[in-house]
């Protein structure tokens, strides 16, 4: 069975850019939620999304946003990235809203230079 | 909220021996409780869960314990092997409406062969 898969495993990009992070959850699973992992730390939470809504926020600046396609797969984007937005990102899907196993993709190791 | 720092707690056990993984969470509301296994340039790994109305729950060699009172979960594994050398992250989650996980700092094991 496939898990979950992100997209794409690594990417450079300069201060000022955009950038676009794809996420497919398991099969079935319909809540997807994003984390940022900077290095020596545990994952923050960004957002969730289930059944396509936005569930919940995290802390972090509007330049973060993402949306659920109707296939329950994922993006995420963060517009004007400062070097602080350098760290690995993190997808999480689940079988229910909450209070399910909630599994990782591999991330997605983000460089802003 | 959650406290993280840039050195984590590190863990050495003995091949062979059980190691025994602490964490306190901070929300007294939290009824969801997850710990993963995350290895050097990997996603978090599902472990085990446990649900707020129980004390105790066993997997494949490990062993999760809960107390409320205190804000505690242990993670338990018997006969530490190699592969398990990781950092574990206990995570929780407060049910509120959301799936939002509250990650601990995380504790680094290092299995002496």
């Amino acid at each position: 069975d496939a898990g979950v898969t992100q997209s794409p495993t690594h990417l450079i990009k300069t201060r000022g850019q955009h950038v676009t992070l794809r996420c497919s959850p398991i099969s079935g699973h319909k809540s997807v939620s994003w984390y940022q992992q900077v290095l020596g730390q545990g994952p923050q939470f960004i957002f969730q999304y289930y059944e396509k809504e936005e569930r919940g926020r995290g802390n972090f600046p509007d330049r973060f946003s993402a949306r659920q396609f109707p296939n329950y797969s994922s993006e995420l984007n963060v517009n004007a990235l400062l070097l602080g937005d350098s760290a690995l990102y993190l997808c999480a899907s689940s079988l229910r809203r909450e209070g399910a196993a909630a599994f990782f993709g591999q991330g997605t190791r983000l460089t802003v230079v | 909220g959650e406290s993280v720092g840039l050195h984590l707690p590190t863990l050495s056990v003995q091949e062979g021996d059980n190691s025994i993984i602490n964490c306190a969470y901070s929300n007294s509301a939290s009824d969801y409780f997850i710990w993963y296994k995350q290895e050097s340039g990997k996603g978090p790994q599902f472990i085990i869960d446990i649900r707020s109305n129980m004390d105790k729950r066993q997997g494949q060699r490990v062993t999760v314990l809960l107390n409320k009172t205190v804000k505690h979960l242990s993670l338990q594994i018997a006969a530490t092997q190699p592969g398990d050398s990781a950092v574990y992250f206990c995570a929780e989650n407060s049910g509120a409406g959301s799936y939002q996980l509250t990650f601990g700092k995380g504790t680094k094991l290092s299995v002496i062969p």
